[in-house]
This record gives C-alpha cells, structure tokens and sequence, in this order.
C-alpha cells in the first residue's frame, strides 16, 4: 500500500516559516493535496494540486511538490494557524485516497 | 453556499449494523464524485469509501471492503453508507467529502461528521 509519511509536529515561533514535509514513493508525479484541521472542526483544504490555493486561503500558505517530497510552508505563522494539516493524494495503482499521517503545528 | 450535513451514526454492539447519510445542498450533486472518510479519536483522517458521479466506480478501504457499501441517490442529493459487521476499530468520525470530477481532485467541501461508537 501506498504511504505517505508526515513528521507528527512541527514548533515554530510567531511570525516565522513553518516547513510540514509528506514523503511518499515518487510523489512529484501526483497531484498533492493539504488540509488544515483545527480542534473540534472538519478538515479545510488549504493547497490544492500541489500549490495552489482555494479562494479565501491567505497567501502566506504555499505548497511545492518534487521526488519523494512534497512540502507546505506556512510564512510569518500567526497563533491562529496551530493545527493539525495533512497531505493526500489519489493512488491510482490502487484505486485508494491516501491521507499523510499529519502533522500538529504548534505557535512558540 | 454548499452544505453536506451527515447523520445516522450512534453507538452500536460488535458486529451490528449502521447506515450513514449525507444530504448536500448549494450544488449539484450529481456532477461530483464523492468520498467518505473517518477519523478514530486522537487519530489521522482515514479514507473509507468512493463513489463516482453515476456510481459506476465504486473504492473501498481495504479495512472496510466486503463490510461497507456506499451508494448514492442524485434525485434525492444524498449519500449513504451503509456499515455491516462493525468491530471497535470501525469507532471513529464518519465524514462526507465532495471530491471534483476527477478521481485525483481535492475534497473541497466536507461535513461536520457524524459518531459512529462500536462497543459492547
């Protein structure tokens, strides 16, 4: 089965680059996916196809996607973006959605 | 505005049965594809079930396949899931998502979440 591996937290002060990485097997080939879940709340997908953003996601939120790495950075990180995120892609060898196994973003 | 509200979860004996239910409203159903997706407490999101626009294709988990059928109903702008053989590992958040019309697009609108408890 396809995996997609998320480092469980990432901790960053205000105002700093916060880096959430998703390793899978050739993943630069597939079309990477991010959510943002806050506590009590669904998921909000806040990069899409790799590096692109939904209407109404700030643009200090970006996405890149190369190899065996796809990344999401979060620039000058406020209070209100600790949550958890996670990446998914579609496995079309499988037929499965994949979900990374997420990352809690903590504010210093 | 898109909504998808589920319901039908509740707290059920090992090996008993559930149907889950989401009704949207604000698009149109029938041009998307659909997943369900469920999350255990303290845990990541899971991916549980897909069903295309006419239900031609039809995706399971490999933990929920033979156990689960989705279905869906474009007249009525519902989806269900319907869950049979239920274990402990099966408690968990059940989510509706719309997915676009390609099998690798984003869940852009999800549900609230409806409990789904499995215990004796």
């Amino acid at each position: 089965s396809y995996v997609l591996t998320q480092p469980p937290s990432v901790s960053v002060a205000p105002g700093q680059t916060a880096r959430i990485t998703c390793g899978g097997d050739d993943i630069g080939s597939k079309s990477v996916h991010w959510y943002q879940q806050k506590p009590g709340q669904a998921p909000v997908q806040v990069v899409y196809d790799d590096s692109d953003r939904p209407s109404g996601i700030p643009g200090r939120f970006s996405g890149s996607n190369s190899g065996n790495t796809a990344t999401l950075t979060i620039s000058t990180v406020a209070a209100g973006d600790e949550a958890d995120y996670y990446c998914q892609v579609w496995h079309s060898r499988s037929d499965h959605y994949v979900f990374g196994t997420g990352t809690k973003v903590t504010v210093l | 505005e898109v909504q998808l509200v589920e319901s039908g979860g509740g707290l059920v004996k090992p090996g008993g049965s559930l149907r889950l239910s989401c009704v949207v409203s604000g698009f149109k159903f029938s041009s998307y594809t659909m997943n369900w997706v469920r999350q255990a407490p303290g845990k990541g999101l899971e991916w549980v079930s897909f069903i295309s626009t006419s239900s031609s294709y039809i995706y399971y988990a490999d933990s929920v396949k033979g156990r689960f059928t989705i279905s869906r109903d474009n007249a009525r702008n519902s989806l269900y899931l319907h869950m049979n053989s239920l274990r402990a590992e099966d408690t968990a958040l059940y989510y509706c998502a719309r997915v676009g019309s390609g099998y690798d697009d984003p869940h852009d609108h999800w549900g609230q979440g409806t409990q789904v408890t499995v215990t004796s």
